[in-house]
């Protein structure tokens, strides 16, 4: 069955930089979530998108900023990289949350691993 | 805001022995909650999924029990086997919006 395909899957950069992350979520899907993983910590909310509208957003940097395009895929903007960064990003995809009693699972991609130097 | 907590967060145990996994949220007004496995730099594997009007779902030798008014779920893993070692996370999605609220994860490791 087809996955969440994040790209790049690794991604080093210099401080100051940008970066720029892309998600592609599972065929159907309309909703994408963005998670930051710091090194041994859990997976903090970022910010998600429902048909290309955001639909929530947590503790996203100002720096960052994202969009979800028409065909369903998302890219993360990430401007002005701090080294404390350094995450592992992952993108999920769901169907529509809203739906009444159906499952809504979040299907995690295999992360893309930032490295600010 | 809700916190999720996992106790313990590392557990070792010999092949063949049952696996007993506890999250802990503190707001019960949620939505669903869902267990996640991470292999080490890994992605997360969605295990389980149990809405909030459920008590428990089964999914082989997994099983996930939801008690919301106490604000617990348990993971039971049965038989474990070496390539059951990896973090276990659970989520809370919350009953208004859809982000999910990570606990710290338990750290298994089935030793054969």
């Amino acid at each position: 069955a087809a996955g969440v395909i994040q790209s790049p899957r690794h991604l080093i950069k210099e401080k100051r930089e940008t970066a720029t992350l892309k998600c592609y979520p599972i065929p159907r899907h309309d909703t994408v979530y963005w998670y930051q993983q710091g090194p041994g910590q859990d997976p903090q909310f970022l910010i998600s998108f429902y048909e290309k509208m955001q639909s929530d957003k947590g503790s996203i940097p100002d720096r960052f900023s994202a969009q979800q395009f028409s065909d369903y895929h998302s890219e993360l903007n990430m401007s002005s990289l701090e080294l404390g960064d350094s995450a592992l990003y992952f993108c999920a995809s769901s169907l529509d949350p809203g739906l009444a009693g159906g499952p809504d699972t979040q299907y995690f991609g295999p992360g893309t691993r930032l490295t600010v130097l | 805001k809700q916190e999720v907590t996992q106790i313990p967060a590392a557990l070792s145990v010999p092949e063949g022995e049952n696996l007993v996994l506890n999250c802990s949220f503190t707001d019960s007004a949620i939505y669903n909650l869902q267990w996640f496995r991470q292999d080490p730099g890994k992605g997360l594997t969605s295990l389980l999924l149990i809405q909030s009007s459920q008590r428990e779902q089964t999914s082989g030798r997994l099983n996930a029990s939801l008690d919301k008014s106490s604000g617990r779920s348990t993971l039971y893993i049965a038989a474990s086997q070496p390539g059951d070692s990896a973090t276990y996370l659970c989520a809370v999605r919350p009953a208004a919006g859809n982000k999910l609220t990570f606990g710290g994860g338990t750290r298994v490791l089935v030793k054969p």
